[in-house]
């Protein structure tokens, strides 16, 4: 059975704060490391897919990094703002052609102001 | 461009009634087509997915089944519904194989309650 974790499952933070959450997978056949967002009453859209280990993608105040050694990622928001209230999710590939997708139970991150 | 388009956004049916939510995609052919849900307090679990017309894989055994009777078409069933069918159902494509390195594209989502 293949694992993939994310920690916290919620977070609360204030606008302006930097914050973090971790995704932990299973670190041997590693093929790819997903992350999505995902708000409410919307559809997860894909934030990044990461393949090379010390990897590092950033789009605006997101960005994440890659271990795949050790078996985690990590995905940062800077200067978090209420628009960056979602769930967070990270997914990792089966093995196979049907690039079926394992995923989290994601971090659900609410910014106040 | 590529669209998805899921419907219906809701739905709260009886339970023992049918069930048939629908997925199809634009602009794009022989996706590989997915049905996750995301029951309440869980994660997103693959319930189906398809390779091709009439090919389908089953994930975990449960009360529902899929079908791919046109290329870009995917449709979820159930004969009678139960109590632990509600949920969030979502439908994804990617291009073949490539899903893995560019990832899924997600419908707008379904959410069914059963009464």
């Amino acid at each position: 059975i293949l694992n993939v974790e994310q920690s916290p499952q919620s977070l609360h933070v204030q606008e302006g704060d930097s914050t973090n959450f971790t995704c932990s997978f299973p670190s041997s056949n590693f093929y790819a490391l997903h992350w999505y967002r995902w708000e409410t009453a919307k559809s997860p859209e894909a934030l990044f897919v990461m393949t090379l280990n010390g990897d590092e993608k950033k789009k605006g105040r997101i960005s994440a990094t890659l271990n795949t050694k050790e078996g985690y990622s990590y995905l940062y928001i800077k200067g978090s703002q209420p628009e960056d209230s979602a769930t967070y999710l990270c997914a990792f590939p089966l093995t196979g052609t049907a690039s079926k997708l394992t995923f989290g139970t994601g971090t659900r991150l609410q910014v106040t102001l | 461009s590529q669209t998805i388009h899921q419907w219906p956004a809701t739905l709260v049916q009886p339970v023992g009634s049918p069930l048939s939510l629908e997925c199809t995609v634009e602009g794009t052919s022989n996706p590989n087509l997915y049905w996750y849900r995301q029951a309440a307090g869980r994660g997103l679990q693959l319930l189906f997915y398809s390779v091709g017309i009439g090919q389908i894989s089953s994930e975990v055994p449960q009360n529902l089944s899929a079908s791919r009777p046109q290329d870009r078409q995917f449709i979820l069933s159930s004969k009678k519904l139960l109590l632990s069918d509600s949920g969030f159902y979502l439908c994804a494509w990617t291009a073949g194989g490539w899903g893995r390195v560019y990832g899924y594209t997600f419908g707008s989502g379904t959410r069914l309650t059963v009464v």
